[in-house]
C-alpha cells in the first residue's frame, strides 16, 4: 500500500536534546496525526492536525500541518529517556475515504 | 479506561489452525479498521468496516476475513494461518464524518494482538 517518506528512519540522541523528524507527501491531506507506539503495544495517538499551517503543541512536542497541505513536523524538545519509542505520521486525503496512509516510522534513541 | 479492546494480547496458534482476534469499542465510532503490523514496520491496512459496509484493500489475502455483527465489535478470521501470518494485529476506530475541528478525523487505536504461528 501506499506510505509516506518519514525522515529520518532512526536516530540516536543525548538526553536533553531537540529531536525533528518530518513526512512528506505527494498527495494532499486534510489531516495528518502523529503517533507514538512503543514495543508491543498499539500506537497512541500525541497529536493531530486539521488545517494547513496549524501549529499544535502536547507538553514537550510540537507539531505543524505543512502550508502545502503535503507535509508535517513533529518536534521533541528537551528529550528524555521515555521518549524512546517509534514515531509514525499518518494523514488523511482529502479524497473522501476513511483510511489513513502511514508513515515509515522513526525509530528514536535516547541516550542519558 | 480503554476505548478500543483487543483480546487476546497474545495469541498462538498453529500452521493452518483457524485462529479469531476480537476487537471492542466504546467510542460508538462508525468506522473500525483493522491493520498487520510487522517488526518495526508501519501497519499495513487489512481492511476497514464504515457501519456495515465492508471495505477490502486489494492486496489483503483471502485468508483473512472479517466480521462486524455491531458497532461495538469486530472480528478478524484468519482461516489457515501460515508462517508469514505471524505479527501483530491492531485494530483501529474513527468517527467517520468529516468534521475538520471535532475528533471525526482522528484515528484511536487498541493494544494490539500479537499472533504467534507454530
Amino acid at each position: 500500500g501506499q506510505q509516506l517518506n518519514q525522515s529520518p528512519q532512526s536516530m540516536f540522541i543525548q538526553e536533553g536534546e531537540d529531536v525533528s523528524m518530518n513526512c512528506t507527501s505527494s498527495s494532499i491531506f486534510n489531516t495528518w496525526l502523529w503517533y507514538k507506539q512503543d514495543p508491543g503495544e498499539g500506537p497512541v495517538l500525541l497529536i493531530a492536525l486539521y488545517k494547513a499551517g496549524e501549529l499544535t503543541s502536547n507538553g514537550r512536542l510540537t507539531a505543524q500541518f505543512g502550508i502545502t497541505r503535503k507535509d508535517s513536523f513533529l518536534n521533541i524538545s528537551a528529550s528524555i529517556p521515555s521518549d524512546v519509542g517509534i514515531y509514525f505520521c499518518a494523514g488523511r486525503t482529502t479524497s473522501g475515504t476513511y483510511k489513513y496512509i502511514f508513515g515509515t516510522g522513526t525509530r528514536l534513541k535516547v541516550l542519558a | 479506561d480503554a476505548m478500543v479492546i483487543q483480546n487476546p494480547r497474545y495469541q498462538v496458534t498453529q500452521f493452518g489452525k483457524p485462529v479469531t482476534l476480537s476487537c471492542s469499542q466504546t467510542l460508538n465510532h462508525n468506522v473500525m479498521y483493522w491493520y498487520q503490523q510487522k517488526s518495526s514496520q508501519a501497519p499495513k491496512l487489512l481492511f476497514h468496516y464504515y457501519d456495515k459496509d465492508f471495505n477490502n484493500e486489494a492486496d489483503t489475502p483471502d485468508n483473512f476475513q472479517s466480521r462486524r455483527p455491531n458497532t461495538s465489535f469486530c472480528f478478524l478470521d484468519i482461516r489457515s494461518p501460515g508462517l508469514g501470518d505471524a505479527a501483530m494485529y491492531l485494530c483501529a476506530t474513527s468517527r467517520g464524518r468529516d468534521n475538520s475541528r471535532v475528533s471525526g478525523n482522528i484515528q484511536y487505536f487498541g493494544a494490539g494482538t500479537r499472533l504467534s504461528v507454530l
